[in-house]
């Protein structure tokens, strides 16, 4: 299986400061017909997880563009260009080129 | 409004047996493909399985091959996971969600919670 990998797994941050969080991918997401099947998403505690980005950098409808996504072959990585509060809670990346899908571990992003 | 309410988790022992049922309202149910995706405290997100339009086609994780069995219902827009054999490392909330290909997984239930445990 595709093994997903993110960092750092803890991230403070102050209130309107940016913030990163890098995914590395065991393998190369680049499918067959072309398109790389990185998604990001976040969950907030007690909440599912919300799908943010799709294919690398694409937002889904009502998602700041605070938020940005970015990479290509094994090397992403979520922008927040002004943390919020409402941006707490935890961030998986998961690919979707290879079956099984598989998640990375989660960042959690807290306030400091 | 897109709805997915899953239903059925609860406390069973291992080796014991649990279906999971996901009621979908808001969407055409039989024109998606559908996946039931978990979380455990020690393993995080987990895809578990999914199902094609009719039914005739599954996948499963290599965890529960053999043991889970995913199955739909498009004139009553269920989906079901039938879990036999149940194992501690089987704990964990248990979502559906409408498939999204590569894409992963936009609308998702609110979760059914299943503890494995004597």
């Amino acid at each position: 299986d595709v093994v997903m990998s993110q960092s750092p797994l803890s991230l403070p941050v102050t209130l309107g400061q940016p913030a990163s969080i890098s995914c590395r991918s065991s393998q190369s997401l680049v499918y067959s017909d072309g398109n790389t099947y990185l998604t990001w998403f976040h969950q907030r505690p007690g909440q599912s997880p919300r799908r943010l980005i799709y294919k690398v950098s694409n937002r889904d409808s009502g998602v700041p563009d605070r938020l940005s996504g970015s990479g290509s072959g094994t090397d992403f990585t979520l922008k927040i260009s002004r943390v919020e509060a409402a941006d707490v809670g935890i961030y998986y990346c998961m690919q979707g080129t290879h079956w099984p899908h598989t998640f990375g571990q989660g960042t959690k992003l807290e306030i400091k | 409004e897109v709805r997915l309410v899953e239903s059925g988790g609860g406390l069973v022992q291992p080796g014991g047996s649990l279906r999971l049922s996901c009621a979908v309202s808001g969407f055409t149910f039989s024109t998606y493909w559908m996946s039931w995706v978990r979380q455990s405290p020690g393993k995080g997100l987990e895809w578990v399985a999914n199902i094609n339009l009719d039914g005739s086609e599954k996948h499963y994780v290599d965890s529960v091959k053999g043991r889970f069995t995913i199955s739909r219902d498009n004139a009553k827009n269920s989906l079901y996971l039938q879990m036999n054999n149940l194992r501690a490392d089987d704990t964990a909330v248990y979502y559906c969600a409408r498939d999204g290909g590569g894409s992963g997984w936009y609308y998702w239930g609110q979760g059914t919670l299943v503890t494995v445990s004597s």
